[in-house]
């Protein structure tokens, strides 16, 4: 039984690029949320995602952006990257949101 | 706004040692909270869950308590063995009538158990 399955592993980008994010969820779950975890610091909560839509958001400007498909998978899309954008990319999945939420082992990402 | 703190930051002890974490958090309207491990550069692994209802939980050496009207829990580790070295993590998820999904962290404390 597959768990949370981030891609890629690690990523350098530099300032003012683009980056996608991809996150297979658990097997039977169709929720998937995205955190950023910053060193030393505890993981942020950016938004989550149900039914392919949007379904909570956290204090992330527009630039962090999100798609789920039909299958449940998820991208986090992140648009002029900044220096503080460096972080560690954690997406979770569920069943319907509310129940435990599962995590993967993250996308390091470094910007340059 | 929910916020969680977690004392202490850092904490190494011998092998052997019973140990407590603490978690505190300052909007008690919580639907669950959830002690998770992160070993360097990885994911969270999910270690015990407490509804917001409930006491406390135990799984073999971890035991957990909430005391919610206070804004509290405890991580309690019986015998500890220097494969538990890793950072601690709390979250709640705070109770807003089925509208809130998010996890609120603290910042965790990082443990060091020595042979």
């Amino acid at each position: 039984d597959a768990g949370v399955t981030q891609s890629p592993t690690h990523l350098i980008k530099t300032r003012g690029q683009q980056v996608t994010l991809r996150c297979s969820p658990k097997s039977g779950h169709d929720t998937v949320s995205w955190y950023q975890q910053a060193l030393g610091q505890g993981p942020q909560f950016i938004f989550q995602y149900y039914e392919e839509e949007e379904r909570q958001r956290g204090n992330f400007p527009d630039r962090f952006s999100g798609h789920q498909f039909p299958n449940y998978s998820s991208e986090l899309n992140v648009n002029a990257l900044l220096l503080g954008d460096s972080a560690l990319y954690l997406c979770a999945s569920s069943l319907r949101g509310n129940q435990p939420q599962h995590f993967g082992d993250g996308t390091r990402l470094s910007i340059l | 706004k929910q916020e969680v703190t977690q004392i202490p930051a850092a904490l190494s002890v011998p092998e052997g040692e019973n140990l407590v974490l603490n978690c505190s958090f300052t909007d008690s309207a919580i639907y669950n909270l959830q002690w998770f491990r992160q070993d360097p550069g990885k994911g969270l692994t999910s270690l015990l869950l407490i509804q917001s209802s409930q006491r406390e939980q135990t799984s073999g050496r971890l035991n957990a308590s909430l005391d919610k009207s206070s804004g509290r829990s405890t991580l309690y580790i019986a015998a500890s063995q220097p494969g538990d070295s890793a950072t601690y993590l709390c979250a709640v998820k705070e109770d807003r009538g089925g509208s809130n999904y998010k996890l609120t962290f603290g910042k965790g404390t990082l443990l060091t158990v020595n042979p």
